[in-house]
């Protein structure tokens, strides 16, 4: 079956810090992985998405294929990326979307 | 915001009432999903829709059903609410004729059975 991990509930880190929020996923076929994040009193909104390959505020994610994992990592944390976010897994030839549980990310200043 | 709204966005019922939450877009996308966010469960798909009246079964079914008769309206309807059912609901479109991925949210229902 197909599945998204998130292994850490919440992350908490200060200011300036380095951030990585962990994502596995569980997949036989060739998989299309996503971030999504939601700030406070915003809807749920794309961050970035692994085929493109791009920086979006800073954050990058690679996708491991040889340990199914799309960790999402910023070098220097800043106070606005307090947010829950969502690794997604799109399931090639399915018209669907499988999140994970969700990792609420606290910046301390 | 992809013309996307969603109502009610608040609601309490009683165990056992029906509840019918509406999702409308503007702008005539086929792909529309009901999810239900959860904590420690994240985001759980409910029912999605690719096209008026045909629509399929999402992990989390069971007490949910759906229904698309015209385009920009997906209802979810929660046929007897139980409290197990208390949830922040979410409505998503996928633009173009296909989901590559990209989903555009609502801002969410919140739904309390007591």
């Amino acid at each position: 079956a197909q599945r998204v991990t998130q292994p850490e509930k919440l992350l908490s880190v200060f200011k300036g810090a380095p951030v990585e929020l962990k994502c596995n996923y569980s997949y036989s076929g060739s998989p299309e992985l996503f971030w999504y994040v939601q700030y406070s009193r915003q809807r749920l909104q794309l961050l970035l998405r692994h085929i493109s390959r791009e920086s979006i505020k800073g954050f990058t994610a690679d996708l491991n294929k040889g340990e199914t994992s799309f960790h999402l990592k910023k070098p220097f944390a800043q106070e606005e990326d307090s947010a829950m976010y969502y690794c997604a897994l799109r399931i090639q030839g399915a018209q669907k979307l499988v999140f994970g549980q969700g990792t609420r990310l606290t910046i301390n200043p | 915001d992809a013309g996307i709204t969603q109502s009610p966005r608040h609601k309490v019922t009683e165990t056992g009432t029906p509840v019918t939450l509406r999702c409308h877009q503007t702008e005539n996308h086929r792909y529309m999903y009901w999810y239900r966010q959860d904590p420690g469960h994240g985001l759980r798909l409910i029912h999605y829709s690719y096209g008026v009246k045909d629509t399929d079964k999402g992990e989390v079914s069971d007490g949910y059903s759906v229904s698309r008769s015209k385009t920009e309206d997906f209802l979810l309807t929660l046929e007897s609410a139980t409290s197990s059912q208390t949830s922040v609901y979410f409505c998503a479109i996928s633009p173009g004729t296909a989901n590559t991925g990209e989903l555009f949210f609502g801002e969410g229902s919140r739904l309390t059975v007591l």
